[in-house]
């Protein structure tokens, strides 16, 4: 299976404080993207990275990519309430179509 | 607003009984994408079509057919709902070089 794996499965933060999420991956990628899902909803892309890149900024996230490590790290700065979702990763294989393979999720809660 | 539509967002279907899940986009993208995300799991590609090339993924099971009359419009059709087919069923739009994925908000399957 080319599905990854994130860490933790839940993380629980007051708001205010930062929320880091990890992703842990098995083959060679193109890219690594960052998706946020809010509860019975679809899916919402937030940032991608590309496997020549090692980080980058998007407002309150910063994603860094080793893939030497085959791993990646999401950070949500000075949180919010609204950001109270699942966020998953989902990596773009180095040959094929644009196929997407996503993370099993980690789901943060965000305490006002 | 360019969007990705899924209609409806809420099914109710019986064992065995055929059901059809549409999928509409205006982005205009040549890919459109099937998931299935089952509950607190990661969303699974059932299948893709890159304009009208049908691509399906190996464990995708023949219960799932689909089908892309036009650029627009790309539909699921699950022959013979089983209990655990239900699931939330993901659709996407995305372009043809490897990039981000717009999702639709899902439609919610339920089989009694």
């Amino acid at each position: 299976s080319q599905q990854g794996e994130e860490d933790p499965q839940a993380l629980s933060i007051q708001e205010g404080e930062n929320a880091t999420m990890n992703c842990s991956y098995k083959t060679s990628i193109n890219n690594l993207q960052w998706y946020r899902q809010n509860s019975g909803r679809g899916l919402v892309h937030l940032i991608l990275i590309r496997s020549n890149e090692r980080e980058k900024h998007s407002g309150r996230l910063r994603v860094t990519l080793d893939t030497s490590k085959k791993s990646s790290s999401l950070l949500i700065t000075a949180s919010r309430a609204a950001d109270t979702a699942s966020y998953f990763c989902a990596t773009g294989p180095q040959t094929g179509a644009n196929n997407l393979f996503f993370g099993t999720g980690t789901r943060l809660t965000v305490i006002p | 607003d360019a969007m990705v539509i899924q209609n409806p967002r809420y099914q109710v279907t019986q064992f065995g009984k055929p059901v059809t899940l549409s999928c509409s986009q205006t982005l205009n993208h040549n890919v459109m994408y099937w998931y299935q995300q089952k509950s607190s799991q990661a969303p699974k590609l059932l299948f893709h079509y890159y304009d009208k090339d049908f691509n399906n993924e190996a464990d995708t099971p023949d219960n799932f057919q689909s089908r892309r009359p036009n650029t627009s419009f790309c539909f699921l059709d699950i022959r013979s709902p089983g209990l655990g087919d239900a699931a939330m069923y993901l659709c996407a739009a995305g372009g043809p070089t490897y990039n981000e994925q717009f999702f639709g908000p899902g439609t919610r399957l339920t089989v009694l």
